[in-house]
């Protein structure tokens, strides 16, 4: 069973912080897609990785995908409120399923 | 553009009834999945539905069970509710096939088993 383990669970920082979310697993995935969520409200996509060792910028946003393929991480800098919320990755297997990470629940205090 | 719809948003049953829920996906999406999400989790694959035909399953019990439409809309049906069963249920839909496809999320609905 493959499967994605998220850290850390939950963040709290000030405003103007900078933080990075791990996800790590033993598996290797075909690509790796981070999602934010809101409460009440579906994932919403935020990037998607698919070579090894690929790095996305998405303005404050960083996203890293292993060269393994096994791992990722998001980096924020100069954490802002509203970036608040649950942030999930989820890997996609060779049969196309996306298997999901437990969460980082992140609140950025003003 | 109408993103992934879901219906109802939210839903109350008892233990022992049945329920179905709603999805109309994305325009232009040809398959469909749907996601249980237990509160303070991630979303835990069910299945995915693509030219009307359940391809992928994860690890639910045959009380779960769907159909896909002609015109890709999906329904996701679950038999003799246990109080377990309360979660939010997602849609995602996306075009089938090749690595890094993307999936876009309905807006859920939430299910209540009392």
């Amino acid at each position: 069973t493959q499967l994605l383990e998220q850290s850390p669970q939950f963040l709290s920082i000030q405003e103007g912080e900078n933080l990075t979310v791990y996800c790590n697993s033993s598996s290797v995935f075909s690509s790796l897609q981070w999602y934010r969520q809101e409460p009440g409200e579906g994932p919403v996509l935020l990037v998607t990785v698919v070579t090894g060792g690929e790095v996305k910028k998405l303005k404050r946003l960083t996203f890293q995908f292993g060269d393994a393929r096994k791992d990722s991480s998001l980096h924020i800098t100069a954490a802002q409120p509203g970036d608040t919320g649950l942030y999930l990755c989820a890997g996609e297997d060779s049969s196309y399923k996306l298997i999901f990470g437990s969460g980082t629940r992140l609140l950025v205090r003003p | 553009d109408a993103g992934v719809t879901q219906s109802p948003t939210h839903l109350i049953k008892t233990r022992g009834q049945q329920v179905t829920l709603r999805c109309s996906p994305k325009s232009g999406h040809d398959t469909v999945s749907w996601y249980q999400q237990a509160l303070g989790q991630g979303p835990q694959f069910i299945f995915q539905y693509y030219e009307e035909e359940e391809r992928q399953r994860g690890n639910f019990p045959d009380r779960f069970s769907g159909h896909q439409f002609p015109n890709y809309s999906s329904e996701l049906n679950v038999n003799a509710l246990l109080l377990g069963d309360s979660a939010l249920y997602l849609c995602a839909s996306s075009l089938y096939g090749g690595a890094g496809y993307e999936q876009y999320f309905g807006p859920g609905t939430r299910l209540t088993v009392t």
